[in-house]
C-alpha cells in the first residue's frame, strides 16, 4: 500500500460544484502539503500544514480551502470549481522531527481534476 | 522568496551518452536543493539532495548533482543514460528557515535507443 494515498485519482466536475480531494498518510509525518501541477509551470504550493492546528497559505491559495482532520489526513476543497482549476493535484508529506530537517517531500500519486 | 529556473523544457540524449539537466536557483541564506523525478501517471519521487558538505552529491539510479555556489546552480548528471531514465525532472529549493519548497517548471528528458 502507498504511504501517501490520494482520493479520488480522477474526477470530472462542472463549474460551480464543490469538490473535495482527500489525502491520508501512514508515514507518521507531521507536515502535509497540497501542490498543483500545470504543464510548463511545475508544482505550485496551495496550502501546507505543520500540524493539526497549524494551516498556512502557499503561493496560490485563492479559491481553495483545506482541513487537517488528524495528523494523517489533509483534505483540499474547491468551494465553487472553475475551469482554470483543472490540473493535477498532489499531496505531500515531510518529517521535521528527524535530526536533519531537510524537508524532503514524499508525494502521493496525484488527483487529476477536470472542471468543465 | 526562493525560486528555481530550469532553462530547458526538453533534453534529448542517446542511450549510453552522458546527460545533464540544468537548474539554477535563488534563495536568501543557505539553500537546500533537491531533484525529483516524475514518471507518467505517478507522483514525484525523490532522487537526491544537497544540504551541506561535498558539492557533488550522489543519488538514486546512478544520478548525481553538482552544487556550485558561485553560479547558483545545481545541475543533474548521469554518466551513461538509459532509455528508462526518460521522465520529467524537477529541481526544487528551500532555504534553511522556510519550509516552503519551490519547484522549477520541469525538464522532460527523453533517452533514445
Amino acid at each position: 500500500d502507498a504511504d501517501v494515498t490520494q482520493t479520488p485519482r480522477n474526477r470530472i466536475t462542472k463549474t460551480g460544484k464543490r469538490i473535495m480531494l482527500e489525502c491520508s498518510q501512514t508515514k507518521g509525518h507531521d507536515r502535509m502539503y497540497w501542490y498543483r501541477q500545470d504543464p510548463g509551470l511545475g508544482l505550485r504550493l496551495i496550502y501546507y500544514s505543520f500540524d493539526v492546528k497549524d494551516i498556512n497559505k502557499g503561493e496560490i491559495s485563492d479559491g481553495y480551502s483545506v482541513s487537517r482532520q488528524a495528523q494523517a489526513k489533509f483534505s483540499l476543497s474547491l468551494e465553487s470549481a472553475i475551469p482554470n482549476q483543472t490540473a493535477l493535484y498532489f499531496c505531500a508529506t515531510s518529517d521535521t522531527r528527524d535530526r536533519v530537517n531537510t524537508g524532503e517531500l514524499f508525494f502521493g500519486e496525484g488527483s487529476r481534476l477536470t472542471v468543465l | 522568496a526562493q525560486s528555481v529556473a530550469q532553462p530547458e523544457d526538453q533534453v534529448n540524449v542517446a542511450e549510453g551518452n552522458p546527460l545533464t539537466v540544468k537548474c539554477t536557483y535563488s534563495v536568501s541564506g543557505n539553500p537546500y536543493l533537491f531533484w525529483y523525478v516524475q514518471y507518467p501517471n505517478r507522483g514525484l519521487q525523490f532522487l537526491l539532495k544537497y544540504i551541506t558538505g561535498d558539492n557533488l552529491v550522489k543519488g538514486s539510479y546512478g544520478f548525481e548533482a553538482e552544487f556550485n555556489k558561485s553560479q547558483t546552480s545545481f545541475h543533474l548528471k548521469k554518466p551513461s543514460a538509459l532509455v528508462s531514465d526518460s521522465a520529467l525532472y524537477f529541481c526544487a529549493v528551500r532555504d534553511m528557515y522556510n519550509n516552503d519548497m519551490r519547484f522549477g517548471a520541469g525538464t522532460r528528458l527523453t533517452v533514445k535507443p
